[in-house]
């Protein structure tokens, strides 16, 4: 039984290029979450999504930013004409649908972000 | 009102001892207090967690104390071992929005 898979653990990019990243929900689980930890800073929300729909997006900035966890395959975090100030860890995060999915969710291991 | 304050920033314990971290927060309507160990490299992974209907919870040497007037809640660990190294985050939920709110860590060095 894997647990949330993502992929790439580590992506360098250039100022200017898209970051495209990728996250597999636990088998069974039917809601994602993207979270940004910034060196030494604790994990912000970035946004929540179900199958096909954005649930939650306030922690997602304005621009250049996009989601989206289609019916089939992987949710991915988009960003597009990265900074150096994009540089960070990337988590993604599911539950299980219903009321399972307020107690607790599984992390996956990241993808270590690097804009150079 | 969104915030949890985490302390302290960093914490070094000798192996056997007793590891403490405290968290306060001020939004009444988070109903759902989990802590999250992180090892390099690693996602956090739940540790354990409260509800403000309890006032204390255990797990093995974990220990979650919470204080609902005080709006505070800390994280004991009995018998630090070196394995316990890694940095710790509380975080607060109000589990009809979904999204965790974290603290800003802890780093916790077991010396053997």
């Amino acid at each position: 039984n894997a647990g949330v898979m993502q992929n790439p653990r580590h992506l360098v990019r250039r100022r200017g290029q898209e970051a495209r990243l990728r996250c597999s929900p636990m088998k069974g689980h039917s809601h994602v979450y993207w979270y940004r930890q910034l060196p030494e800073e604790g994990l912000k929300f970035m946004v929540y999504l179900q199958k096909e729909n954005i649930i939650d997006e306030s922690g997602m900035p304005k621009e250049r930013f996009s989601a989206e966890f289609p019916k089939e395959g992987p949710s991915i975090l988009r960003i597009q004409q990265v900074v150096r100030g994009d540089s960070a860890a990337y988590f993604c995060a599911s539950s299980p649908p219903g009321t399972q999915a307020n107690y607790g969710y599984t992390f996956g291991s990241g993808t270590r972000l690097t804009v150079v | 009102q969104q915030q949890v304050k985490q302390s302290p920033q960093s914490l070094i314990v000798q192996k056997g001892g007793i590891s403490i971290i405290n968290c306060a927060y001020e939004n009444t309507a988070f109903d759902y207090f989990p802590w999250y160990q992180q090892f390099p490299g690693k996602g956090p992974a739940l540790l354990i967690a409260i509800r403000p209907d309890v006032s204390e919870k255990k797990e093995g040497r974990f220990t979650i104390s919470f204080n609902k007037s005080a709006k505070q809640f800390s994280l004991h660990i009995m018998d630090s071992q070196p394995g316990d190294s890694a940095t710790y985050f509380c975080a607060a939920q109000n589990t009809g929005f979904q999204k965790l709110v974290f603290g800003t860590g802890t780093r916790l060095l077991v010396s053997p």
